[in-house]
């Protein structure tokens, strides 16, 4: 059956600390991966994904297929970093499947 | 993106009264998705329809039905609302690429059932 565990319901940091948010999934085959993010008062929305390597706000993940983990890391949270962050595999042409989320919030 | 919209933005309604929370899109998307998201509980998906015939139970659909009334519009009933569904409702959209899909979402319903 398709998991994604985010372990971290909440996390907090100061400003211009490392950030990690941890995400491991099971999954049959080799899904893709995808991190999506929701500040407050705003819907949710896609922050990046595995297949584009791409970093975005600074953000980057890495695909580790031998712990199947995919942890979201910042070398320097900033307070606007703030947010509902939410884990997603997804396996061909199945649907999204959400982690519960970690909320991050970033002291100043 | 104001190409996901839902109706109503709030609503606050008594235990036992029906209700409907509506989603449009003009992104011309075939998937369309029902959550809702609770503190502490993250999103938990309801219904998924990735097409205007298909309509499928999510996690937790129990005491919800949808209706695809058209690619662009997928509805979500509570027939006879109880407390515990107070919750934040979010529709989503999609449209699969190969080996990847981004959903867009709403801007989400609040919903308080007293």
């Amino acid at each position: 059956a398709q998991r994604v565990t985010q372990p971290e319901k909440l996390l907090s940091v100061f400003k211009g600390a490392p950030v990690e948010l941890k995400c491991n999934y099971s999954y049959s085959g080799s899904p893709e991966l995808f991190w999506y993010v929701q500040y407050s008062r705003q819907r949710l929305q896609l922050l990046l994904r595995h297949i584009s390597r791409e970093s975005i706000k600074g953000f980057t993940a890495d695909l580790n297929k031998g712990e199947t983990s995919f942890h979201l890391k910042k070398p320097f949270a900033q307070e606007e970093d703030s947010a509902m962050y939410y884990c997603a595999p997804q396996g061909g042409s199945e649907k999204l499947v959400f982690g519960k989320g970690t909320k991050l919030t970033v002291n100043p | 993106d104001a190409d996901v919209t839902q109706t109503p933005r709030n609503r606050i309604t008594k235990t036992g009264k029906r209700i409907m929370l509506e989603c449009s899109q003009t992104k011309g998307h075939d998937r369309m998705y029902w959550y809702r998201q609770d503190p502490g509980l993250g999103l938990r998906l309801i219904y998924y329809s990735f097409d205007v015939k298909d309509i499928n139970k999510g996690e937790i659909s129990d005491g919800y039905s949808v209706s695809r009334q058209a690619q662009a519009k997928f509805s979500l009933s509570l027939e006879s609302a109880i407390p515990n569904q107070t919750a934040l409702y979010f529709c989503a959209t999609s449209d699969l690429g190969y080996a990847q899909e981004t959903q867009y979402f709403g801007p989400g319903t609040r919903l308080l059932v007293l």
